[in-house]
């Protein structure tokens, strides 16, 4: 079945830090992937998505780039700020292109990042 | 914009009670979705529905009742709860099936059962 693993955390950074959080894919497919953020006591939010190979989704200065050879789809983004303090999870979908899962998302277990000023 | 709204926020239950997880969305979406999340494992989906009247089972059903009687609401039922059952509950609504414009999320239900 689907699976997706994610870095190990947790990530603790210093402000204006590079920061990437590793994210690779098990998929029968070809599934959309995405990236979301849960801050302290909220419900998940959608960060942002890529839904076919080389695609790169980007929002809020984060960036993640679909890589099908790789299997892979990792977030990064170049200054973090103390306000990005949250949980990310990467998360895919195969409903799509004939899929029957019905936009069922498998989540990673999350990671994390805690940002110092 | 209310969105996706989870009632209550927080409750504790003994063994063995029941109890229903409110969910409530304003978007007119055909998918909704509840998930629970354990510390550490990422979430998992305990059952879904594409629709008024129709629901499935997802990853971990069991002990879990839902219905869809109407494109807004989306009860979670909790008979018998057992202290494996203590998470944190999210429910969940999409436009699309591909789920590529991705979900909106309730605030979440943390419950304990002691």
């Amino acid at each position: 079945g689907d699976s997706v693993t994610q870095m190990e955390g947790p990530v603790t950074l210093s402000e204006e830090a590079f920061l990437t959080i590793n994210c690779t894919y098990t998929a029968t497919g070809y599934p959309s992937l995405f990236w979301y953020v849960q801050y302290p006591g909220e419900g998940l939010q959608l960060l942002l998505k890529a839904t076919k190979a080389d695609d790169k989704g980007s929002n809020k200065g984060f960036e993640a780039t679909y890589r099908k050879e790789t299997t892979s789809f990792h977030l990064e983004k170049g200054s973090v700020q103390v306000s990005d303090s949250a949980v990310y999870f990467c998360a895919l979908s195969e409903s799509g292109a004939g899929g029957t899962s019905y936009g069922k998302l498998t989540f990673g277990q999350g990671t994390i990042l805690t940002v110092h000023p | 914009n209310a969105g996706v709204t989870q009632t209550p926020k927080f409750r504790i239950l003994k063994i063995g009670q029941s109890m229903t997880l409110q969910c409530t969305q304003d978007m007119n979406h055909n998918y909704m979705y509840w998930y629970r999340q354990d510390p550490g494992m990422g979430l998992k989906l305990i059952y879904y529905s594409v629709g008024a009247g129709i629901t499935d089972k997802g990853e971990v059903p069991n002990g879990y009742n839902v219905s869809r009687s109407t494109t807004e609401d989306f009860p979670l039922r909790l008979e018998l709860a057992a202290p494996s059952q203590t998470s944190v509950y999210f429910c969940a609504s999409s436009y699309s099936l591909e789920g590529d414009y991705g979900y909106t999320f309730g605030s979440g239900t943390r419950l304990t059962v002691v």
